[in-house]
C-alpha cells in the first residue's frame, strides 16, 4: 500500500527556516516524480516543486530561490528546505507521488509564517 | 502560469446531474490529455478522481466521468449524492519546468 506521511511543519517568524519531510512507503521514492503542492487557508492548490526520478528540480516562481526539494533514498524520504519565509508562505503542504498526474497525496503538514 | 478557471460553485439535487468546466489555454488543458480531477473534503487531502482527462482510478465510483473538448474539460458526476459534497480542483500537465498547474477550485452543494 502506498503512504505518503508529512511532518515538520509548524509556527515559524517571517525570515525563519523550515524543514518539511515527507516519510513514504509502498514505493521507491527514486524512481517517482515526486512534489510538493501547498493550499493557503481558504484557498485553492499550488505547485510549489517537482524532483523527477533523474534529480532534476523544478520551483514556482513564488518560492525560487528560498526553498529546496531533496530526497533521501535510503530513507525514501522526500524532504522541503524552507528559507526566507514569508507570511505568503503559510499553508498546508502536501507531498504527492505522480508522474504527469499527482496521483497519491499525503495529509499534509501545517506551516504557520507570523510573528 | 494562470491557475486554470472553474465555476466557484455548483450545486443540484439528489439523483440529478451535474458538471464543473475547468477552462485553460493551448498551452495546458488544450495541449495534454493529462487533465486530472480531485476531490477534496474540508481538512482532508485531495482525492484523485479521473486522469488522463476521462480514466477512473480503481475504487472510484462510475457516477465520476470527464471529458474534454479544446481548452475546457469537465467533470460530470451523476446520480448526485450528500457524500459528492466537496470541493473540486482540476490540474493540466504544462511542460516539465512546471508540471502542474490547478484549477480555482469549485464547492459542489447537495441540495
Amino acid at each position: 500500500e502506498v503512504q505518503l506521511v508529512e511532518s515538520g511543519g509548524g509556527l515559524v517568524q517571517p525570515g525563519g527556516s523550515l524543514r518539511l519531510s515527507c516519510t513514504t512507503s509502498g514505493f521507491i521514492v527514486s524512481g517517482n516524480y515526486m512534489s510538493w503542492v501547498r493550499q493557503a487557508p481558504g484557498k485553492g492548490l499550488e505547485w510549489v516543486s517537482t524532483i523527477y526520478s533523474g534529480g532534476t528540480t523544478y520551483y514556482a516562481d513564488s518560492v525560487e530561490g528560498r526553498f529546496t526539494i531533496s530526497r533521501a533514498d535510503s530513507k525514501n524520504t522526500l524532504y522541503l528546505h524552507m528559507n526566507s519565509l514569508r507570511p505568503e508562505d503559510t499553508a498546508v503542504y502536501y507531498c504527492a507521488r505522480g508522474g504527469l498526474t499527482p496521483r497519491d497525496w499525503g495529509q499534509g503538514t501545517l506551516v504557520t509564517v507570523s510573528s | 502560469q494562470s491557475a486554470l478557471t472553474q465555476p466557484a460553485s455548483v450545486s443540484g439535487s439528489p439523483g440529478q446531474a451535474i458538471t464543473i468546466s475547468c477552462t485553460g489555454t493551448s498551452r495546458d488543458v488544450g495541449g495534454y490529455n493529462y487533465v486530472s480531477w480531485y476531490q477534496q473534503y474540508p481538512g482532508k487531502a485531495p482525492k484523485l478522481m479521473i486522469y488522463e482527462v476521462s480514466n477512473r482510478p480503481s475504487g472510484v465510483s462510475d457516477r465520476f466521468s470527464g471529458f474534454k473538448s479544446g481548452n475546457t474539460a469537465s467533470l460530470t458526476i451523476s446520480g448526485l449524492q450528500a457524500e459528492d459534497e466537496a470541493d473540486y480542483y482540476c490540474s493540466s500537465y504544462i511542460n516539465t519546468a512546471t508540471p502542474y498547474v490547478f484549477g480555482t477550485g469549485t464547492k459542489v452543494t447537495v441540495l
